[in-house]
């Protein structure tokens, strides 16, 4: 499976936009990027996901970089309940529901 | 919808005996999954099932059961705990791209 590189940690400031990296440089034209992330004491939760565009919801914006080699995941204004661990994940192709989870990037909000 | 339940949440056992985590979801969900997650690290898959009668082992199958007689539930056996199954344990559920994760099972092995 390809894989994802994140960073270790990051802090931001409540109320102000967060930018989550992610790099995979061995994606392949059919991974989909998935972001899930995990609030402390709770099971991980779906976030967005995306193959070539951006992507938007409620919760979040995917920016998928042209070469797809990277991504950035936006939380538009962070709030103290966004502080979580933030994974990035590759799944191979649609019907392959596996995920392959690495170690995140732990988001400190900072009031 | 209840969503994904997992019972017990807590549970200490002994080295050598054995248990059963369970887990159940109604929102007719095809594929269910188990994962682990020890401290300071991501979830790894344990088995998976991609509808009842079809299992399959993931990242780390040993020393874990399971089996799929309906849709609805998805059991997680423990055949002969040891210390290094230690650990809190998900189960999850999808059918599509979005995975329903339950609250855990954070399990001791002494």
């Amino acid at each position: 499976d390809a894989k994802t590189t994140q960073p270790n940690s990051m802090e931001s400031n409540e109320e102000e936009p967060v930018h989550l990296p992610c790099n995979h440089s061995t994606i392949s034209g059919t991974d989909y990027i998935h972001w899930y992330r995990q609030l402390p004491s709770q099971g991980p939760e779906y976030v967005i996901h995306g193959l070539t565009s951006n992507v938007n919801n409620r919760m979040a914006s995917l920016a998928i970089a042209e070469d797809r080699k990277s991504s950035t995941l936006i939380l538009h204004r962070a709030t103290l309940r966004d502080a979580a661990v933030y994974y990035c994940i590759l799944r191979p192709n649609f019907g392959n529901e596996k995920l392959t989870f690495g170690t995140g990037t732990r988001l400190t909000i900072i009031p | 919808n209840a969503g994904v339940t997992q019972t017990p949440k807590f549970q200490v056992l002994k080295t050598g005996q054995s248990m059963t985590l369970q887990c159940a979801q109604d929102m007719n969900h095809e594929y269910m999954s188990w994962y682990r997650q020890d401290p300071g690290m991501g979830l790894r898959l344990i088995h998976y099932s991609v509808g009842a009668g079809i299992t399959d082992q993931g990242e780390v199958p040993n020393g874990y059961n399971v089996s799929r007689s309906t849709t609805e539930d998805f059991p997680l056996r423990l055949l002969s705990a040891a210390p290094s199954q230690t650990s809190v344990y998900f189960c999850a559920s999808s059918q599509g791209f979005e995975q329903f994760f339950g609250p855990g099972t954070r399990l001791t092995v002494l």
